[in-house]
């Protein structure tokens, strides 16, 4: 049982460079999240996923999009990188909220560490 | 808008000490706390859910209140071990998770 899983786990880009990083969860979550971490800021939620096709912003969205096509797997792409993106970037997952609010906690990735030169 | 405060922002301590983290947030209407841990290079582990009904969990060493009408979490460790040096980082979760910076514990042995 995988859990979380990011790739790529590192990467280098150029100003301007576009790419895209996968998160892929093998535990048939509905939520699906997208933050990123920064010295002295903590984690930062940018945009989420509560199920297939579905996506909504978090709190700092500009200059990424996402994609959940399928429900496994959550797309965050970065299309014109800029150096202030250069940061540590973390998957998550959980089950939908019930409607016990009984919640389950979140189920993190080892994180992608990305440089933008 | 939910905000989660952590202090200390750092602390060692000597190896079987108990301690205390300290969590606040400034919006009580929140539906759970968490707790997680944070190994150098890794992603967040979760360690103690509280559910907005609940006022404390335990897990072994680990024991999480919450108190809502003050906005305060604590996490007590108790018996520490080198094995605990970690980041721990609390979350306050309502329509989303917002988390504080965290505490780097480091364990002396």
């Amino acid at each position: 049982n995988a859990g979380v899983t990011q790739t790529p786990k590192f990467r280098v880009l150029k100003t301007g460079q576009s790419m895209t990083l996968l998160c892929a969860q093998d535990m048939n979550h509905e939520y699906m999240y997208w933050y990123r971490q920064d010295p002295g800021m903590g984690l930062r939620l940018i945009h989420y996923s509560v199920g297939e096709g579905t996506t909504a912003k978090g709190e700092v969205p500009d200059g990424y999009n996402v994609s959940r096509l399928k429900k496994q797997n959550f797309l965050l792409g970065l299309e014109s990188a800029a150096p202030s993106q250069t940061s540590v970037y973390f998957c998550a997952s959980s089950y939908s909220i019930p409607a016990d609010r009984l919640y389950q906690p979140q189920h993190f990735g080892d994180g992608t560490r990305l440089s933008i030169l | 808008k939910q905000e989660v405060t952590q202090i200390p922002a750092a602390l060692s301590v000597p190896e079987g000490e108990n301690l205390v983290l300290n969590c606040s947030f400034t919006d009580s209407a929140i539906y759970n706390l968490q707790w997680f841990r944070q190994d150098p290079g890794k992603g967040l582990t979760s360690l103690l859910l509280i559910q907005s009904s609940q006022r404390e969990q335990t897990s072994g060493r680990l024991n999480a209140s919450l108190d809502k009408s003050s906005g305060r979490s604590t996490l007590y460790i108790a018996a520490s071990q080198p094995g605990d040096s970690a980041t721990y980082l609390c979350a306050a979760g309502d329509d989303k998770i917002i988390f504080g910076k965290g505490t780097r514990l480091h364990i002396l042995p």
